[in-house]
């Protein structure tokens, strides 16, 4: 099993740009998360989502976009890339609600200039 | 609102010393407890879980952690450290407000072992 996987793994953005962060796992995991790690801040989260076709905003959802049209692909899209969503993003996936061990991506590192 | 606190950013030890590393948490509901691991270069791994039961829990690589209710604590442990464990420390809570779970994560601390 391939787990969680992020792509891409480093990108550099123009303020105003727009893209999409990809994230899928292969162990039929339904619940998905996105976090950002910025340092001395731990992990906040964005975004997570219980099920295909059920997103809800975590922490810090505002600049961030999500959808959830399969069980496997959780994609993350800034629409309007601001120099505050410099950060490493990180998607992880678990089976169980409440009780969960956390399968984390290996993260994508984004810079905003 | 929920949150998880840990006291120490950066926390420097030689080989062979013990380690404690606090956490504290703010709910006052049914909560599970995680430590995870970040090593150099690595994504996040978990060292060891709390749901219920004994409040002493044995993780992986010699870690422990025990969940003290009535101080909202759920400080790690290891007797002797080694280099390898210098890596980046994440308490978190997992609570369960709102009908949907929530892990909620620390600041972190980084700890740097030296030989």
């Amino acid at each position: 099993n391939a787990g969680v996987t992020q792509t891409p793994k480093f990108r550099i953005l123009k303020i105003g740009q727009s893209m999409t962060l990809q994230c899928t796992q292969d162990m039929n995991h339904n619940y998905m998360y996105w976090y950002r790690q910025d340092p001395g801040m731990g992990l906040k989260l964005i975004y997570y989502s219980v099920g295909a076709g059920i997103t809800d905003k975590g922490e810090v959802p505002n600049g961030y976009n999500v959808s959830r049209s399969t069980t496997e692909d959780f994609p993350l899209r800034l629409e309007l890339a601001a120099p505050s969503q410099t950060s490493v993003y990180f998607c992880a996936s678990s089976y169980e609600r409440g009780g969960e061990k956390l399968f984390f991506g290996s993260g994508t590192q984004l810079s905003v200039l | 609102a929920q949150s998880v606190s840990q006291h120490n950013h950066h926390v420097i030890l030689s080989e062979a010393a013990s380690l404690e590393l606090g956490c504290n948490y703010s709910y006052g509901g049914t909560v599970n407890l995680f430590w995870y691991v970040q090593y150099p270069g690595q994504h996040l791994q978990l060292l060891l879980k709390y749901f219920s039961g004994d409040p002493l829990v044995k993780g992986i690589k010699g870690f422990e952690a025990e969940f003290i209710k009535s101080k909202f604590s759920f400080n790690l442990r290891k007797p002797s450290v080694q280099w390898s464990d210098t890596a980046e420390y994440f308490c978190a809570v997992n609570t369960f407000s709102g009908g949907y779970n929530k892990l909620i994560f620390g600041a972190g601390t980084r700890l740097a072992v030296h030989p």
